[in-house]
């Protein structure tokens, strides 16, 4: 069982370029999230999504979009990244009944 | 809304002492209470977690109790080992609407031989 599953697990971009950090899971849940974590800040809300065809805003939204046109997949997309960009992005899923399951993480990096 | 407020790290301790990681909550209704690990480098992942009043979670060594008057889960281990060593966040979920969770700022464990 393969749990949460992200792709690139780092990367570097210059300033201006766009990117789709890539999360997957096998699990059928339908609640997924993506977080970002700076250091000595915690976890912060990006963007969730309660099933299939449904998104919403979390607590740091601008500068990113999703989709979610399966169970299985949430990608997060970059746009015109900025240098305030530069974290570490954790997708997450979870059932009503379970704990939330995470990704290894991107460490994503723009200069 | 929602949050969750744990102690600020670094703790450090050496190997055998007696940890206790504080957390409070804010939260209406009845969340389910969780403590998470991150191992560097890795993501987070579940370490115990408590779904109702004065319910004990327990795993590895350590244990919390939801505790619904103080709003409080604070982890305890009775004896840390090196390999402890790891940031640990304190988290709740709400049992309705889009159960997202509300993590504490995570607390850095340092253990020294």
């Amino acid at each position: 069982n393969a749990g949460v599953t992200q792709t690139p697990k780092f990367r570097i971009l210059k300033i201006g370029q766009s990117m789709t950090l890539q999360c997957t899971q096998d699990m059928n849940h339908n609640y997924m999230y993506w977080y970002r974590q700076d250091p000595g800040m915690g976890l912060k809300l990006i963007y969730y999504s309660v099933g299939a065809g449904i998104t919403d805003k979390g607590e740091v939204p601008n500068g990113y979009n999703v989709s979610r046109s399966t169970t299985e997949d949430f990608p997060l997309r970059l746009e015109l990244a900025a240098p305030s960009q530069t974290s570490v992005y954790f997708c997450a899923s979870l059932t009503a009944n379970t704990e939330a399951f995470f990704g290894q993480g991107t460490r994503l990096t723009v200069v | 809304g929602d949050s969750v407020t744990q102690m600020e790290g670094p703790v450090t301790l050496s190997e055998e002492a007696f940890l206790t990681i504080n957390c409070t909550y804010t939260a209406t209704g009845y969340p389910s209470l969780f403590w998470y690990v991150q191992y560097p480098g890795e993501g987070l992942q579940l370490l115990l977690k408590a779904t109702k009043a004065d319910d004990k979670g327990s795993n590895k060594g350590f244990e919390a109790t939801y505790r619904k008057e103080t709003t409080s889960f604070h982890l305890e281990k009775g004896s840390v080992q090196v390999s402890d060593s790891a940031v640990y966040f304190c988290a709740l979920r709400p049992t309705g609407g889009s159960y997202i969770p509300t993590f504490g700022r995570g607390t850095s464990l340092i253990v020294h031989p």
